[in-house]
């Protein structure tokens, strides 16, 4: 089945510092999305990307879709303490014409040292 | 503001009880999808709907789980009976079919003893 390599699991930052993750797949999608989720909370949408090569910023987060169509990633410039949560991304095929589903990676926990 | 609503927010039951769980997706949506997160499995994909029909629910425990949407304006997810291993995270999302942008509900926070 289809699945999502997301790395690194944790990561323990700076304030200030600069943040990378990434997501790769076995398999070709149409759709790579960023999420983060704030405890008690449901996924928050950050970034949408739609073609590969597409490169997309949100204020400080910056995301690529790969030119292969097998990976993402996203960068976060000059973390702050609000960036502490778990971001995921999700890949989206479309097979036999129906919408795909939307396949989670298993998370990135991201903590900042104040 | 749209957004997806999720009842109950929280939910302690009894193993071998009925489990409703109910989502209101945002207005407009054509796409509702069911999923459950645990800290072992993370999100996993139970069941989606596109114009409320039922496209997959391969994810899904045929033997307890069952999943429908009434109306347009609700998605609900059944377990019944539930075990201990339904303790989970369930989230309800929808979407437009011709974007892959899901928008989350906040949760049923679901423990079964």
């Amino acid at each position: 089945g289809q699945q999502l390599n997301q790395s690194p699991q944790s990561m323990f930052i700076q304030e200030g510092e600069d943040v990378s993750m990434n997501c790769t797949s076995s398999s070709i999608f149409n759709t790579w999305l960023w999420y983060k989720q704030d405890p008690g909370e449901g996924p928050v949408l950050l970034i949408a990307l739609y073609k590969a090569g597409e490169l997309t910023s949100n204020g400080r987060l910056t995301a690529q879709f790969g030119i292969t169509r097998k990976d993402s990633f996203l960068n976060i410039s000059a973390s702050i303490p609000s960036d502490v949560g778990i971001y995921f991304c999700a890949g989206q095929g479309d097979y036999g014409g129906s919408q795909g589903n939307l396949i989670f990676g298993k998370g990135t926990k991201l903590s900042v040292k104040p | 503001d749209a957004r997806v609503t999720q009842t109950p927010r929280h939910k302690v039951t009894e193993m071998g009880q009925e489990v409703t769980m109910r989502c209101q997706p945002i207005l407009g949506h054509n796409t509702v999808f069911w999923y459950r997160q645990t800290m072992m499995q993370g999100l996993e994909l139970l069941a989606y709907f596109r114009n409320r029909a039922p496209l997959d629910d391969s994810g899904m425990p045929k033997d307890r789980f069952s999943a429908e949407m009434p109306d347009a304006t609700l998605a609900t997810l059944k377990i019944q009976p539930s075990e201990p291993r339904d303790s989970a995270v369930y989230f309800c999302a929808s979407g437009l079919r011709q974007h892959g942008e899901l928008f989350f509900g906040e949760g049923s926070r679901l423990t079964v003893l």
